[in-house]
């Protein structure tokens, strides 16, 4: 298996919902992320998980809660998002649990957000 | 800090033409240096990465790209274009005190004629 998982593929919420965005591999990879990507741009980090913890929270707004239960799963908790937020969230993972940043990325197809 | 400039927002090529995606650089310190695809609707996949070793590069759907240290520069060429290698193209760096952090370029859009 060398994907990466994520549901849903599109997501619409208002801006009272709560709503998660999981990610999933079983490539054995220790190193996870999430990335915000706006139409016509660049992905923008948000956070990584290393051996299951958080080590990089790129000074994302506390309506976005990411979690890590295990290492092939991450998920991130949504809450009062603005509309603004919507874009293609982007999950990926690496064989990097040290942060060398040699190997690159595994990224998955992403969850599409729309807040209403 | 290390940034990434994709010099061409947009690349329009018919079909069967070469084509070439310029990709600079800047880095105090060394440099991973990557390419991703990105088609409508999907997420990113990795083309190629250079690491150390040789300057160029050979990645997957016949793309290339050549690290020039001196001129800070990893541009991606591809000899002939197809009809399907309309997409998004980022090019992307990071180093090894970043925590695994990818900077990603602009990116330009590949748009193939026939």
């Amino acid at each position: 298996d060398t994907e990466v998982t994520q549901t849903p593929k599109h997501l619409v919420m208002g801006m009272t919902n709560k709503k998660s965005l999981k990610c999933e591999q079983h490539m054995g990879h220790r190193a996870m992320y999430w990335y915000k990507q706006k139409a016509k741009k660049p992905p923008e980090l948000m956070f990584v998980y290393s051996y299951e913890k958080l080590s990089i929270n790129e000074s994302v707004p506390s309506r976005f809660s990411p979690e890590c239960p295990n290492s092939s799963l991450l998920n991130l908790h949504l809450h009062a998002l603005q509309p603004e937020d919507s874009a293609l969230y982007l999950c990926a993972s690496s064989q990097d649990p040290k942060g060398q940043g040699i190997y690159g990325y595994t990224f998955g197809s992403g969850t599409r957000l729309t807040v209403v | 800090a290390q940034s990434v400039t994709q010099l061409d927002s947009q690349v329009p090529v018919f079909e069967e033409a070469p084509v070439e995606l310029r990709c600079n650089y800047s880095s105090s310190v060394s440099v991973y240096l990557f390419w991703y695809v990105q088609y409508p609707n999907q997420g990113l996949q990795l083309l190629l990465k250079y690491l150390s070793g040789s300057t160029l590069v050979k990645g997957i759907n016949g793309f290339e790209a050549e690290f020039n240290k001196s001129q800070t520069s990893f541009h991606l060429r591809k000899p002939s274009v197809h009809i399907s290698d309309t997409a998004e193209y980022f090019c992307a760096v990071s180093t090894y005190n970043q925590g695994g952090k990818l900077i990603f370029g602009q990116g330009t859009e590949l748009s193939v004629k026939p």
